[in-house]
């Protein structure tokens, strides 16, 4: 069965450094997210992307973040300058539209841990 | 914020039913009902969705009440591996994204 790839699974950084979390998203889907959640947090959308332009973001994607379909398959979210309130996991999603529903496939996600 | 209410936690006994609520009462009537779990270290994972009409899948059934205020995820045998947070999600159309609760979270005893 078709699922969603991340890399790193866990990716470590100073802070101030930039860091890219990568996704490969199902391969006939249309539309795609980036997701985090803090630890004991809730889920929390970030982003989403649709034929190579954000559709829409949330007030947490502010300038520091940015993302990226580069090449046919990679999804990318860019954080330019981590801080330490950056560290959570990072879900990416994909989304076939498929009859109007949207059901969302997410990623096993990737743990960014800022020091 | 959420759209849908869910009780905090819940617990099974391993190979019984389960039973979810989710209250949704201000649900719009092209609203889908998506069911999502997380199990731990893990991304959500799809179990369910439904409009008006009660849905099976070889994971779960999905009850959905009449007035569509309300639906019942069913775990027809809990195993330990269906613990999880079992999340209840209201996709509006012409915006996409998710917005998650906090969701319900699932202790299956042996």
């Amino acid at each position: 069965e078709p699922e969603v790839t991340q890399t790193p699974s866990h990716q470590v950084t100073q802070m101030g450094q930039e860091v890219i979390l990568r996704c490969v998203p199902i391969s006939n889907h249309l539309y795609f997210y980036w997701y985090r959640q803090i630890l004991g947090q809730k889920v929390e959308f970030l982003v989403s992307f649709y034929n190579n332009e954000i559709s829409e973001k949330s007030e947490i994607f502010d300038d520091q973040f940015s993302v990226e379909r580069p090449d046919g398959s990679n999804f990318t979210l860019k954080i330019r300058s981590t801080k330490l309130e950056d560290s959570a996991m990072y879900f990416c999603a994909s989304r076939q539209t498929q009859g109007g529903i949207d059901t969302q496939y997410f990623g096993p996600g990737t743990r960014l841990t800022v020091l | 914020d959420a759209k849908t209410t869910q009780p905090n936690s819940m617990e099974s006994n391993e190979e019984e039913p389960v039973h979810l609520p989710c209250n949704h009462s201000t649900i719009s009537g092209t609203d889908y009902i998506h069911w999502y779990r997380q199990l731990p270290s893990q991304g959500p994972e799809y179990v369910i969705h439904g409009l008006t009409s009660n849905v099976n899948n070889r994971m779960a059934s999905l009850a959905i009440a009449e007035d569509r205020k309300s639906s019942t995820l069913i775990l027809h045998r809990a195993t330990l591996r269906d613990a999880a947070v079992y999340y209840c999600i209201l996709t509006t159309s012409g915006t996409y994204k998710y917005i998650f609760g906090t969701g319900t979270r699932l202790k299956v005893l042996a």
